[in-house]
């Protein structure tokens, strides 16, 4: 089956430091998403972006699907970004997210 | 619009038990899928339900099992629990499950099996 990777798996920055998440993906897709998981447990969305590049704020996504990778941006980090981030992708048209393991991301004030 | 709604949130079991899981999607989306979260193994998908109709099924044995109502609320089952099974449980909503949507998680139910 399809394998997602994510890297670096493990991230601390400085407040105010801008960083970049990785997602590489062995086959085709036909969707991907970007999550933050809350220390709660919760996966917050933050990017649906099969191709192309998106922004929202302080954060922004590309997926290069034809290179099966996409890139999670975040600029200006804060502490509440801390957390781990997840990329998923959908082979085929099944519905069901393959997740990476996740990037955990701390930020130090 | 509400969100993904999970209950119960936490529940704590013992070995053998059984327990039931229930999700209720966002209005209007007819796609419920289930993921089960832990640190060894990460986030895998369990099943999907579309219309009442068990549509995609992960790798989980069968004492895994699921439902879904007319209203596409969903339940999870799972029988003779086992130390194993303590996990994080999401469940997930979009409007066809196709890939073409969006998903969006609940809350989550964390389980723990004593």
């Amino acid at each position: 089956g399809i394998q997602v990777e994510q890297s670096p798996p493990d991230l601390i920055l400085q407040e105010g430091a801008n960083s970049t998440l990785r997602c590489n993906f062995s086959d085709s897709v036909n969707n991907l998403q970007w999550f933050h998981q809350n220390p709660w447990g919760q996966l917050i969305n933050l990017f649906y972006i099969p191709s192309g590049t998106k922004q929202n704020g302080r954060l922004s996504a590309t997926t290069v699907a034809t290179e099966r990778y996409s890139l999670l941006y975040i600029s200006s980090s804060q502490t509440t970004d801390s957390g781990v981030y997840f990329c998923a992708v959908v082979p085929g048209n099944t519905g069901k997210l393959i997740f990476g393991q996740g990037t955990t991301l701390q930020v130090k004030p | 619009k509400a969100g993904v709604t999970q209950t119960p949130r936490y529940l704590i079991k013992t070995r053998g038990q059984q327990v039931t899981l229930s999700c209720s999607p966002i209005s209007g989306h007819r796609s419920v899928s289930w993921y089960q979260q832990t640190p060894g193994q990460g986030l895998q998908f369990l099943f999907e339900y579309f219309s009442e109709t068990q549509r995609n099924k992960g790798n989980f044995p069968g004492r895994f099992s699921g439902r879904q109502f007319s209203n596409s609320r969903s339940e999870m089952n799972v029988s003779t629990l086992e130390l194993g099974d303590s996990a994080l449980y999401l469940c997930a909503s979009s409007l066809t499950g196709t890939g073409e949507n969006e998903q969006f998680f609940g809350p989550g139910t964390r389980l723990t099996v004593l």
